[in-house]
């Protein structure tokens, strides 16, 4: 079945940038997805689409894609934004979701 | 304001059932295809099944196909999830969440907080 590769975990320190990829053989045909989740909360959208953003989500989070890799980049890293990290697509066939296996960003 | 609530959840002994509710409001539920994902304690995502806007196309995982059934109510603005032979690994938090779609599976754009599922004797 198809699966989407991320880091288990990034750290980096405040005001630093954090990059997270997410490696999947679909996603040159399928978008990518971005959640956040903090601890005891629910996942919450930050990406769609690759690279556009939701309205509410601050502007230091941003998406990218290469080939078969799409990017979660935060930009000047503040404490609230450690948290894990989802990416999620679809297969080729757009038959059902997969999700990463998540990273977990800490903020030194 | 879109608002997702589980709710539906227990403990309950393996080959057991439960039966999952989620009641959305703030939005015109049935434009939309509804989804649910669960998360094993300390564990990543994990899709679970999918429902779309006038319920002529559900999809399952695979770990769930032939136990589960998805179903919704428009005019109840309600998805459930009817969950039979129940085992210890479906132990989890179950997300309801809505795609940005109407019909093709793309992106979960709202999530609800969850409701724990616990399988134990």
């Amino acid at each position: 079945s198809y699966e989407l590769t991320q880091p288990p975990s990034v750290s980096v320190s405040p005001g630093q940038t954090a990059r997270i990829t997410c490696s999947g053989d679909a996603l040159p045909k399928q978008y990518a997805y971005w959640y956040q989740q903090k601890p005891g909360q629910a996942p919450v959208v930050v990406i769609y689409k690759d690279s556009e953003r939701p309205s509410g989500i601050p502007e230091r989070f941003s998406g990218s894609t290469s080939g078969t890799t799409v990017t979660l980049t935060i930009s000047e890293v503040q404490a609230e934004d450690e948290a894990d990290y989802f990416c999620q697509s679809v297969d080729t066939s757009a038959s059902y979701y997969v999700f990463g296996n998540g990273t977990k960003v800490t903020v030194l | 304001e879109v608002q997702l609530v589980e709710s539906g959840g227990g403990l309950v002994k393996p080959g057991g059932s439960l039966r999952l509710s989620c009641g959305a409001s703030g939005f015109t539920f049935n434009n939309y295809r509804m989804n649910w994902v669960r998360q094993a304690p300390g564990k990543g995502l994990e899709w679970v099944s999918s429902i779309s806007s006038s319920s002529t196309s559900i999809r399952y995982a695979d770990s769930v196909k032939g136990r589960f059934t998805i179903s919704r109510d428009n005019a109840k603005n309600s998805l459930y999830l009817q969950m039979n032979s129940l085992r210890a690994d479906d132990t989890a938090v179950y997300y309801c969440a809505r795609d940005r779609s109407y019909d093709i599976l793309t992106g979960l754009d709202y999530w609800g907080q969850g409701t724990l599922v616990t399988v134990s004797s």
